[in-house]
Formats: C-alpha cells, structure tokens, sequence
C-alpha cells in the first residue's frame, strides 16, 4: 500500500499557484519523496523529488518540512494543462513506485 | 528526459489469446518496468527488469506473463492466455539519471479483453 495521504481533489484558478499536501509521517530516513502526475490516462510523468531539503525545477517546487512527515508541490502558476492526478510517492530511490490514488488537481479559468 | 515509445497504443483480442506489447526506449537504458492500470483503479507495479532478468515481479505478474527484450532494443510483455480482467492500461517505464533514480513512463497500450 501507498505510504502517503493526499487529498481526493483541490481546485486552482489559472495563473495562480497550486499547493498540493502530501502526509507521509512513516517515511524511513533514506527515502525520498517524488511526485509525479498522470493527464487523463497518459503515463505518468516525473515531476521532481526530494529528501529533506527544497527542490525547485522548471516544473515546480517542492517543500519537505524538517520533520519529513509531510510535504507540498506547488505549481507556480498553474495553467489549464495542469490539471491532472497528482501522485506523492515515497520511494528509496531504487523501488519501484507505489501509486496511490493521488490527489485530482482542476485548474480553472 | 527520456523519451519511451509504446506499441500498439490499443489492442482488442479476445478471451484466451496471447498478446504482446511492445514498449521502445530511443536511448539506450539497461532497467525497465511494466505496470497497468485497470480503468478507473491506481497504477500497478507489474515487473521490473534488469540485464536481461526479471529484477522484481508483483503478486500480478503471475505464469501467464512473461517479459524479454528479444533483440537488445525492444522490451516486450506478453499475456499468454488473456482474461477479461486482463483490460487495461498497460505502462512501459524506464529508470533513468542517477541515483536517486527517475522513471520515465511511456504513453501507454490499451488492451481490451473481450
């Protein structure tokens, strides 16, 4: 089973930034968090991962607090292209991936 | 970022026949992965393979599955004997960039069992 807990659904207008939660309080000290997401039944794209410090791509950022217990995707500005199911997933790096249901991100006009 | 190639994109074939999907890195990568996504469902780990082994298989990945990488490109999964509950979204994935390791999904093939 998944070792994470998002939320089913957020909702995002256009242009503003997406904050998606992900709780992984059991994660074991040389595990790392990714996420990735999943647009209407295409494969999963790779978005970013982390361990315990802030990652920034050119995709987004990832916010992983001291405690590792839980962290936050934010999509700067996300667009209508955006919407998508996404997937926090805790993984030591060599695993292979445990998909959860994942959290069903609407971005709206 | 990688780019992997899945054919066909959808099968149809009937109860009992075998199957094969296809699934083609353009760069050359060593570790693959097979998972499925039964409509409406989580995705699925099915098997890892690595070197030309079976590195990891899941409950799901039972006899009637096999996977090979029969000319040292291609990497293919095949269902021997096809059940309804077979129907799904099946991901071709590769692992790629250094440790910790991505992977980089491919657009999918949609088998239909019927």
């Amino acid at each position: 089973d998944a070792k994470t807990t998002q939320p089913t659904s957020m909702d995002c207008a256009e242009g503003r930034a997406a904050n998606l939660p992900c709780n992984h309080s059991t994660i074991s000290g040389n595990e790392y968090v990714y996420w990735y997401r999943q647009i209407h039944s295409q494969g999963p794209q790779y978005i970013i991962h982390g361990l315990k410090n802030n990652e920034t791509n050119e995709m987004a950022s990832l916010i992983i607090t001291e405690d590792r217990k839980s962290s936050t995707l934010i999509l700067p500005h996300a667009t209508l292209r955006d919407t998508a199911v996404y997937y926090c997933i805790v993984s030591s790096g060599y695993s292979t991936l445990t998909f959860g249901k994942g959290t069903m991100l609407l971005v709206s006009p | 970022e990688p780019e992997v190639t899945q054919t066909p994109s959808h099968q149809v074939t009937q109860m009992g026949q075998e199957v094969i999907l296809r699934c083609v890195p353009i760069s050359n990568h060593l570790y693959f992965y097979w998972y499925r996504q039964i409509l409406g469902q989580k995705v699925e780990f099915l098997v890892s393979f690595y070197n030309n082994e079976i590195s990891e298989k899941s409950e799901i990945f039972d006899d009637q599955f096999s996977v090979e990488r029969p000319d040292g490109s291609n990497f293919t999964l095949k269902i021997r004997s096809t059940k309804l509950e077979d129907s799904a979204m099946y991901f071709c994935a590769l692992r790629a960039g250094s440790y910790p390791y991505e992977q980089y999904f491919g657009p999918g093939t949609r088998l239909t069992v019927t």
